[in-house]
This record gives structure tokens, C-alpha cells and sequence, in this order.
């Protein structure tokens, strides 16, 4: 079974602070992709990385993935109340039609 | 397009009663899952489908069976529900099997289990 963590669990900031939040696993991911979900909705794909050690970035929010493919991170610069949010990651491994996902980080930003 | 559409959106059970949620989608995606959602567990796969007529089982199948007789349509049904299933029932969609499985989801059917 492969397992996906995220770190940390909770996360309140003020507006304005930078922040990043971590995904890791000891499997290798064939992608990985990014979901944030509001209150009483379902996810929303941010961004896909498929390559090691590529980088994307959507606005302020910078995605990364190990150069192994074990592991990603989001960094967000200057974060606003409208990032508040669970952000989910979710790796696609052996087989191409089961993604796996890591419970999230729940993010507040205050303003 | 509408996307993807779940019905109902919150539904209250007894125990050992049986249902059936709804998920359609319009954009002829092949791929069809159905996650559950609970506080500290993350969403979890229950049941997917890669096209009409194949389905197969995910991390958490037990009490819950599908079926895809049309590429729009994927059902969820609880056989006899129990207080374990009450969660947040989440369907997603995806534009072909295999690639990078990227899931569209619909908005969820907040279930309760008495």
C-alpha cells in the first residue's frame, strides 16, 4: 500500500506570510498532483508534476517535485484569506487508475 | 456542461437500510471513481470504473456496490447501511483511463447513518 504524508496537519497564518507544506512518501510516484477544497465542495485540481525534480508555478503558489519522485512540496508566497483551504496531495503509483491521497493540511489565512 | 452532478447532497439513514447515490457526468469522460471523505482519514477510493461495463474494487469496497451501464452514469449503492458509512461521499471523473488520472469531482453527498 502507498502511502502519502502531509505535513503539517494545520496551518493558520496572517496575511501577507509565506508558507509551505509538504507531501512525502517512501514509494516512488509515476505524478503527483494538487487539490485544494473549499467548505462543502468537492477538490480542485491546482497543478500536475511529473517529472523529478520539476518545478511549476501557478501565481503565488510554486510547485515541486523530488528529484526521486517520492516527494512534493507548495510554497505560497504572500498568502491571502482566499488560500484557505485543505490542500491534497495525491500520487498515481503502480497502477494508472488508482490515485492515492494524503489527508491534507488545512490552511487559514487571516487577514 | 454541467460537469459532474451528485444527487442527493445530504441524506439521513436508519441502519440496514439500502440506497443509492447518483453521479452523472457530461463530458464523456471514461474514468468514473467514487471516494469517501471522513475527518482525519483523507478521501479514500472506494470503487472505480475505466469505461461501460468495467468496474473494480479500490482501497475500501466493502458494503458498496457499482455498476456503469452508461459512460454518463456511475451509482453507488449501499447494500444495508451502517453507522460506519456515514461520511462524505465524493464522485470524481477523468478524461481516460490511465495518463496522469487527473480527477474532476463533483460536489459531494453528505451521508448520515443512524
Amino acid at each position: 500500500t502507498q502511502l502519502l504524508e502531509q505535513s503539517p496537519q494545520f496551518l493558520s497564518i496572517q496575511e501577507g506570510e509565506n508558507l509551505t507544506v509538504y507531501c512525502n512518501s517512501s514509494s516512488v510516484f509515476s505524478s503527483l498532483q494538487w487539490y485544494r477544497q473549499e467548505p462543502g465542495e468537492g477538490p480542485v485540481l491546482l497543478v500536475t508534476v511529473v517529472t523529478g525534480g520539476e518545478v511549476k508555478k501557478l501565481k503565488r503558489l510554486t510547485f515541486q517535485f523530488g528529484d526521486a519522485r517520492k516527494d512534493s512540496s507548495l510554497h505560497i508566497t504572500a498568502a491571502q484569506p482566499g488560500d484557505t483551504g485543505l490542500y491534497l496531495c495525491a500520487g498515481l503509483g503502480g497502477s494508472n487508475y488508482k490515485l492515492t491521497f494524503g489527508k491534507g493540511t488545512l490552511l487559514t489565512v487571516n487577514p | 456542461n454541467a460537469g459532474v452532478t451528485q444527487t442527493p447532497k445530504f441524506q439521513v439513514l436508519k441502519t440496514g437500510q439500502s440506497m443509492t447515490l447518483q453521479c452523472a457526468q457530461d463530458m464523456n469522460h471514461e474514468y468514473m471513481s467514487w471516494y469517501r471523505q471522513d475527518p482525519g482519514m483523507g478521501l479514500r477510493l472506494i470503487h472505480y470504473s475505466v469505461g461501460a461495463g468495467i468496474t473494480d474494487q479500490g482501497e475500501v469496497p466493502n458494503g458498496y456496490n457499482v455498476s456503469r451501464s452508461t459512460t454518463e452514469d456511475f451509482p453507488l449503492r449501499l447494500l444495508s447501511a451502517a453507522p460506519s458509512q456515514t461520511s462524505v461521499y465524493f464522485c470524481a471523473s477523468s478524461r481516460r483511463a490511465g495518463g496522469n488520472n487527473e480527477q474532476f469531482f463533483g460536489p459531494g453527498t453528505r451521508l448520515t447513518v443512524l
